[in-house]
């Protein structure tokens, strides 16, 4: 059971260019999640799909974009990097959309010079 | 929209003695109260919950309390060990319709010295 798998773990790219994160759980859950970390500012939520077919901003959705593949997978496309979004990306899911267990991926390392 | 204030940033204790981590909250909505750890590397981890209609929830050597009137919330954690070193997290849960989306207070490292 690999629980939340993120890909890829490291990514280092140039300021324009863009790129995918993806991610996958088996856990059967219905509602998944993206999260920036940076130092000092904990977790911030930057898009979320409450159920597979929909997704919605969260509190720093801009410069991404996300897609709900299927009810495993959801991806955070980032179309043209900027250094400001260099962080630790995390993939997370839950059974629903009412409070629960968070369950986390190992995080995504991406730079941007 | 919710706000999470967590203190301190930083907490160093000596195996054996007690750590106590605390948060504020501001949407007196919020019903649900996690605390997540995070080890270097990895992501976090649900360590233990409160909902709003409960003061105290322990598990084991972790405990968290809730005081809903002063909207405040705090994880307790007796007989440190080493392993207990980490980043914790609070959380709130908004609650808007259905949707019940965390925001994250900015952690606390503990470092727990043998």
């Amino acid at each position: 059971n690999a629980g939340v798998t993120q890909t890829p773990k490291f990514q280092v790219l140039k300021t324009g260019q863009s790129m995918t994160l993806q991610c996958a759980q088996d856990m059967n859950h219905n509602s998944m999640y993206w999260y920036r970390q940076d130092p000092g500012m904990g977790l911030r939520l930057i898009y979320y799909s409450a159920s597979e077919g929909t997704t919605d901003k969260g509190e720093v959705p801009n410069g991404y974009n996300v897609s709900r593949l299927n009810k495993r997978e959801f991806s955070l496309r980032l179309e043209s990097a900027a250094p400001s979004q260099t962080s630790v990306y995390f993939c997370a899911s839950k059974v629903s959309d009412a409070p629960g267990e968070l369950f986390f991926g190992e995080g995504s390392r991406l730079t941007v010079l | 929209g919710e706000n999470v204030e967590q203190h301190p940033s930083t907490l160093s204790v000596q195996e054996g003695d007690s750590a106590v981590i605390k948060c504020t909250y501001s949407d007196s909505a919020s019903n649900y109260f996690p605390w997540y750890k995070q080890e270097l590397g990895k992501g976090p981890q649900l360590i233990i919950d409160i909902r709003s209609n409960v003061g105290e929830k322990k598990d084991q050597r972790i405990a968290v309390t809730l005081n809903k009137t002063a909207k405040h919330f705090s994880l307790h954690i007796t007989e440190t060990q080493p392993e207990d070193s980490a980043v914790y997290f609070c959380a709130a849960s908004i609650v808007r319709g259905s949707q019940g989306n965390l925001i994250f207070g900015k952690g606390t490292k503990l470092s727990v010295k043998p």
